[in-house]
């Protein structure tokens, strides 16, 4: 079965600071990978999508960004992290449905 | 584009009774899967149920059911002899058909449920 590590499980950071969130997948070969944010007390919104290596295709503009350098691994990045960046970060794996997700990175901006 | 729909930002019931939490969405697609995903305090995304549009039969998973209504557009959630541990934001999920490689999904706005010992 799928199983998706995400790390780090919370970090603070302050404004203006790069990120880098992480995403492995094990169980499952040429998975769809996908960043959703859940904003406090919100649903989640798609932020991006992979179907393969390097490729990306973002749902939203933002300040954020993402790779995906090996088929089982995805990347969140920025290089200055905003205020607005705060949020619960979960990667999830597909391609055949339904989404699996990760247990998720808690990002909180000082 | 889909939308989600989640009108009951709040529920709480009595441990062991039922409680059906609602949801309505909108689509032009015809062939389409929707969900039902549990997020307890711990914030790990748990996938709770799954119907196929094309399925007329609802969809069941031990003490949780769906009453799919696809010409009015609604997917309601049922717990029964509901448990402590089934306090949780329960979220509505919409997704097309796969095919292009690309399966999103749509969520709604999620309830939060919580059960009274």
């Amino acid at each position: 079965s799928q199983t998706i590590h995400q790390w780090p499980a919370t970090l603070v950071q302050p404004v203006g600071s790069p990120l880098s969130l992480e995403c492995t997948v094990e169980g499952t070969s040429n998975p769809n990978l996908y960043w959703y944010r859940q904003a406090a007390g919100r649903g989640l919104q798609l932020l991006f999508y992979s179907v393969g290596i390097g490729q990306i295709s973002s749902e939203v503009p933002q300040n954020l960004s993402a790779s995906r350098p090996q088929d089982r691994q995805f990347i969140l990045s920025s290089k200055k992290l905003l205020l607005s960046d705060s949020g619960f970060y979960l990667c999830a794996a597909g391609g055949n449905q339904p989404q699996h997700f990760g247990d998720g990175t808690r990002l909180s901006i000082l | 584009a889909q939308t989600v729909t989640q009108s009951q930002p709040e529920m709480s019931v009595q441990e062991a009774e039922t409680v059906t939490l609602s949801c309505t969405y909108d689509t032009s697609e015809n062939n389409y899967y929707l969900f039902w995903y549990k997020q307890p305090p711990s914030r790990q995304m748990i996938l709770v149920i799954r119907q196929e549009a094309y399925k007329q039969q609802n969809a069941t998973e031990n003490r949780f059911s769906v009453n799919f209504q696809k010409a009015a557009k609604s997917f309601s959630l049922k717990i029964s002899d509901s448990q402590l541990g089934d306090t949780a934001m329960y979220f509505c999920a919409f997704m097309k058909r796969p095919g292009g490689g690309n399966e999103k999904l749509t969520f709604g706005t999620g309830t939060r449920l919580t059960i009274i010992p």
